[in-house]
């Protein structure tokens, strides 16, 4: 199942299986965009990040969508282990040449063994 | 070197009491970041330091206070916190705006 960044849902997913993990941005000026992946009591981890000049970006078992007509993207995980349980964030630089990074709510990835 | 490193990684304070907290990279990134977590939710931006200047002040209570040494370090001094500001307290670094931002493990704060 997919679900949305703008609460803190979790994502239950067989291992095996692939995960999609999507976020809703606010603001169309934003360009450029990082997921991170964060476990319990670390902080959070560079996964993969796009640029808004680009629609798709592929990294180990990592592709991340970006639709900048909806303002949409997504980080979606092939053959999802145990080891990718954690919350994931999008984050986004709102204004270009700024150094704020805003963080979206976040979605826990829970993987069943 | 790809590592930012946070000391201490747990710190709990009484109210009355003066601590820092510290962050150091050695990756050359010219920006510093403070950013506050509190649980289930996503961190927030504190503080900004480019090239060693405040470049970025999120109104944050006077009561932390950022210093930036040298393009390396960065520290968050604490005093006379709430039990509100029990958070985890993250540093990062970058190489500049449009790029993969670097985390350190972060301090879990307790006031007491």
């Amino acid at each position: 199942g997919e679900s949305v960044g703008l609460h803190l849902p979790t994502l239950s997913v067989q291992e095996g299986d692939n995960s999609i993990i999507n976020c809703a941005y606010s603001n169309s000026a934003s360009d450029y965009f990082i997921w991170y992946k964060q476990e319990s009591g670390k902080g959070p981890q560079f996964i993969i990040d796009i640029r808004s000049n680009m629609d798709k970006r592929q990294g180990q078992r990592v592709t991340v969508l970006l639709n900048k007509t909806v303002k949409h993207l997504s980080l979606q995980i092939a053959a999802t282990q145990p080891g990718d349980s954690a919350v994931y964030f999008c984050a986004e630089n709102q204004e270009a040449g700024s150094y704020q990074l805003t963080f979206g709510k976040g979605t826990k990835l829970s993987v069943i063994p | 070197d790809t590592e930012v490193t946070q000391t201490p990684k747990h710190l709990v304070m009484g109210m009355t009491n003066k601590k820092s907290l510290k962050c150091e990279q050695h990756m050359g990134h010219r920006a510093m970041y403070w950013y506050k977590q509190k649980a289930k939710k996503p961190p927030e931006l504190m503080f900004v330091y480019s090239y060693e200047k405040l470049s970025i002040n999120e109104s944050v209570p006077s009561r932390f206070s950022p210093e930036c040494p040298n393009s390396s370090l960065l520290n968050l001094h604490l005093h006379a916190l709430q039990p509100e500001d029990s958070a985890l307290y993250l540093c990062a670094s970058s190489q500049g705006t449009d790029y993969g931002y670097t985390f350190g493990s972060g301090t879990r704060l307790t006031v007491v």
